[in-house]
């Protein structure tokens, strides 16, 4: 079993729509989570980076923890066709060190 | 600010050679991490400097090897290429502990 488990889709929504992404994990000991996304060809974005657990907004994102459950989502409101990308959770013990990636999902938003 | 410089962009090795590739990190930035993202296995960790050390490592042959420099820029070096090591190699650089980590373009390396 993966240290970090995410759907990797493909999830197709309209635009306007509201997008729910998740990723669950297995260690414990994790405390920083991020949520980052890719483009074809490209490097990975960073989108969002929490610490511990709580609810973290910026724009049309919101990062939620659930460090009980294991458990971490990406909202988007609002999709926009650029939003249009793989995303990716990772998460690791000691900040930015060691990143643990799950598989990442692939978004489209359709016009 | 100039983000994370990864270079070259794209390479094309045979089997049997051994290759460099470059990153310079974000200026101020002292950690400096690589990783190997294929299809199959995603993203995963190669290993990780910090101030010319190797911090951490993660559970890849001895071929991979890395190094940073007194200016924080960095190089990995994959010795006796395999198909299989075909991949996108992306550096992160971050400015310490409890930061986030913020990606190059990274470098595509294709063995034939």
């Amino acid at each position: 079993q993966k240290e970090v488990e995410q759907d990797p889709g493909p999830l197709s929504v309209p635009e306007g729509a509201i997008v729910s992404l998740n990723c669950t994990y297995s260690n414990s000991a994790f405390q920083y989570f991020m949520w980052y996304r890719q483009y074809s060809r490209k490097g990975p974005e960073l989108l969002m980076y929490t610490y511990s657990s709580g609810n973290k907004e910026d724009g049309r994102f919101t990062a939620q923890v659930d460090k009980s459950s294991k458990y971490i989502s990406l909202f988007i409101r609002d999709s926009q066709p650029s939003d249009s990308a793989t995303y990716l959770c990772a998460m690791s013990d000691r900040g930015a060190q060691k990143l643990v990636f799950g598989q990442g999902t692939r978004l489209t938003i359709n016009p | 600010k100039a983000g994370v410089t990864q270079t070259p962009r794209y390479l094309i090795k045979t089997r049997g050679q051994q290759v460099t590739l470059s990153c310079s990190p974000i200026s101020g930035h002292r950690s400096v991490s690589w990783y190997q993202q294929t299809p199959g296995q995603g993203l995963q960790f190669l290993f990780e400097y910090f101030s010319e050390t190797q911090r951490n490592k993660g559970n890849f042959p001895g071929r991979f090897s890395g190094r940073q420099f007194s200016n924080s820029r960095s190089e990995m070096n994959v010795s006796t290429l395999e198909l299989g090591d075909s991949a996108l190699y992306l550096c992160a650089s971050s400015s310490g502990q409890g930061s986030a980590a913020f990606f190059g373009q990274g470098t595509r390396l294709t063995v034939v």
